[in-house]
């Protein structure tokens, strides 16, 4: 079953601008990642925080755990055209098991220039 | 670059056809996955390989057959395949699974087929 589900779907913002998109999951978690993937190549991990962690930051990247609401939220500041991509939140539920992680749907991310 | 290499990176086949896919990964990890991301689709995971044994199949189709010789190869061996399974083929790999979590996955460009 799906554990991430991101939102919004597709975002369209002016460069500069701030980006946020969330993710809301339904299990427990180990941890969680962002990764982000340009059109129609691998996917490039972005960042990992983990379940006792509630922020935490890369660059012009924030993101933030909440795990009694079971959401997580990734910012980007002052974006750049470059960041058109799509971005993913994987999910690592605890309790182990062989299959590592789950993929939400994404959100498609377009910066306007 | 991320150190996960696939080949080919685009694969036209027939229905009939036999081809492979090949992925390797210089990062000395032990953990290798196949995935495959369908337009307006999750990326949906397909085989899972923990110190070369296949850990996960998710109710894959015989038409894909997972082979792992050592932990930096994978291949996906590919036989009568259908239109529908046009997409994109995602290798990644990761440190060893198990011991209380997964950390970051390393992916390849991707194989683009298109079956014909």
């Amino acid at each position: 079953s799906q554990q991430g589900e991101e939102d919004p779907q597709a975002l369209s913002i002016q460069e500069g601008e701030n980006a946020t998109m969330n993710c809301s999951y339904k299990t427990s978690i180990n941890n969680l990642q962002w990764y982000r993937q340009n059109s129609g190549r691998g996917l490039v991990h972005l960042i990992l925080i983990r379940s006792n962690e509630r922020e935490k930051h890369s660059g012009r990247l924030r993101v933030t755990l909440d795990t009694s609401k079971k959401s997580s939220s990734l910012l980007i500041t002052a974006s750049r055209a470059a960041d058109t991509a799509s971005y993913f939140c994987a999910t690592d539920p605890s309790g182990g098991g062989a299959d590592g992680l789950t993929f939400g749907k994404g959100t498609h991310l377009i910066i306007q220039p | 670059e991320t150190g996960v290499t696939q080949t080919p990176r685009h694969l036209v086949m027939g229905m009939t056809n036999k081809k492979s896919l090949k992925c390797e990964q210089h990062l000395g990890h032990n953990a290798m996955y196949w995935y495959k991301q369908s337009a307006k689709k999750p990326l949906e995971l397909m085989f899972v390989y923990n110190f070369k044994e296949q850990t996960e199949n998710n109710s894959v189709p015989s038409r894909f057959s997972p082979e792992c010789p050592n932990s930096s190869h994978l291949f996906l061996h590919l036989h009568t395949l259908q239109p529908e399974d046009s997409a994109l083929y995602l290798c990644a790999s990761s440190q060893a699974l198990g011991g209380g979590g997964s950390e970051t996955q390393y992916f390849g460009p991707g194989t683009r087929l298109l079956v014909l």
